[in-house]
């Protein structure tokens, strides 16, 4: 399968705890997105990378949300001192270069916050 | 930042019937990019078809199509000869073509299709 993976699937955690996610995209793909997606509502931006530069962040990313792409390959997002708020699944998704070009979506990671 | 609605919270369509998905989106700018994206349940957001907005011709893939108002700012997808397969959320989604690489999503429509 050579589809943008994400990894977990699923993590429970306690409000407070911080959490990791990992995504690796499709491997010939220069750009990376992540985006949030809460129950009843389209997928919202985050971030984006260009190989291993951020170069754009949403004002939803605040500053307990870190992501990281080193060497341009697979990326992380580490939500710091997580909140009730943060529940979402979070979705990964890669492209090539050029807007008209699609994203590929992964399946997610679901957040749960007890 | 555009804004995407789409005005349909959920659409019921019979196995080989025609049904067409409302996207609206507000923007001040000439030049962007459109997609629709099918969403199953519990599986990845694939693209089902896209569009750019300096092209007045209408997109088509397969037994999909958008009809395109470029003027009245809307997108809409019509899903001809349904298939139970083609149950799942479809999301409108808009991307600038001077500033960023997000793309911005509407709500969503749930889509049933009925044997």
């Amino acid at each position: 399968d050579t589809g943008v993976s994400q990894d977990p699937r699923h993590k429970i955690t306690k409000r407070g705890q911080n959490v990791t996610f990992r995504c690796d995209p499709i491997s010939e793909h220069n750009r990376l997105y992540w985006y949030r997606q809460t129950l009843g509502q389209g997928p919202e931006f985050l971030t984006y990378f260009q190989n291993e530069a951020q170069l754009e962040k949403s004002r939803l990313l605040s500053d307990r949300f870190s992501a990281e792409r080193p060497k341009g390959s697979f990326s992380t997002l580490e939500i710091q001192r997580t909140e009730q708020g943060d529940s979402a699944m979070y979705l990964c998704a890669s492209s090539l270069g050029g807007k008209y070009q699609p994203q590929h979506f992964g399946d997610g990671t679901r957040l749960s916050i007890l | 930042a555009q804004t995407v609605t789409q005005s349909q919270p959920e659409m019921s369509v019979q196995e080989a019937e025609t049904v067409t998905l409302s996207c609206t989106y507000d923007t001040s700018e000439s030049d962007y990019y459109l997609f629709w994206y099918k969403q199953p349940p519990s599986r990845q957001m694939i693209l089902v078809i896209r569009q750019e907005a300096y092209k007045q011709q209408n997109a088509t893939e397969n037994r999909f199509s958008v009809n395109f108002q470029k003027a009245a700012k809307s997108f809409s997808l019509k899903i001809s000869d349904s298939q139970l397969g083609d149950a799942a959320m479809y999301f409108c989604a808009y991307r600038s073509a001077y500033s960023g690489y997000a793309l911005n999503f509407g709500k969503g429509t749930s889509l049933l299709v009925t044997p």
